[in-house]
């Protein structure tokens, strides 16, 4: 079954406490972005990658980072969390950067 | 810098009702706009994806269309079901900016059997 798949689902964290959330896809997709959704703001996007090795940023990257060591994942690092990234996070995938996008089931972040 | 508004931000009808929901967009240089649906706690599903040489798609009781020129999407769900019950996205692809997907708010659609 084609999919992205995210782990954990859920997490809660301290302040500070260095943290990984993975993000996979089984559909040979160049292009991988990561994104965070909180009430009122909507979806708004952190990294993008448009293939292995290639990684920009979005319109909210602060605080993050990622890598794209093999095409079908697409890792984002949390390396100080701070409460402020409490918030309900999307991995997506697509075959090209313009094409449909296929979004992972999300993670839900808490950081007290 | 492209903003994407969906209205309403909730709509309830009856089972059975023809619906339109809107999405306006501010910057008509895009190169796509993608409709999802989201269910509570759950992620994504892509519905529809139109072009911007496209005017409209259609996916069985859901049919989208794009005004690029008046920055304007609707999506018509038509014989509305109570499986339709949902939050419903929309989202461009600028083409000036080739990375930055801007979504909407989304609207939240209850339908009552």
């Amino acid at each position: 079954e084609a999919q992205v798949t995210q782990n954990p689902r859920y997490l809660i964290t301290v302040t500070g406490k260095k943290l990984t959330v993975t993000c996979s896809q089984n559909m040979n997709h160049e292009y991988m972005s990561w994104y965070r959704q909180d009430p009122g703001l909507g979806l708004r996007q952190i990294y993008y990658s448009m293939n292995v090795e290639v990684t920009d940023k979005g319109d909210v990257p602060e605080g993050y980072k990622v890598s794209r060591k093999e095409k079908r994942n697409f890792p984002l690092i949390l390396e100080s969390p701070s409460p402020n990234q409490t918030s309900l996070y999307f991995c997506a995938s697509s075959s090209n950067w313009s094409d449909e996008q296929y979004f992972g089931p999300g993670t839900r972040l808490t950081v007290t | 810098k492209q903003e994407v508004t969906q209205i309403p931000a909730a709509l309830s009808v009856p089972e059975g009702e023809n619906l339109v929901l809107n999405c306006s967009f501010t910057d008509s240089a895009i190169y796509n706009l993608q409709w999802f649906r989201q269910d509570p706690g759950k992620g994504l599903t892509s519905l529809l994806l139109i072009q911007s040489s496209q005017r409209e798609q259609t996916s069985g009781r859901l049919n989208a269309s794009l005004d690029k020129s008046s920055g304007r999407s609707t999506l018509y769900i038509a014989a509305s079901q109570p499986g339709d019950s949902a939050t419903y996205l929309c989202a461009v692809r600028p083409s000036r900016n080739n990375n930055d997907m801007r979504f909407g708010a989304g609207t939240r659609l209850t339908v009552k059997p």
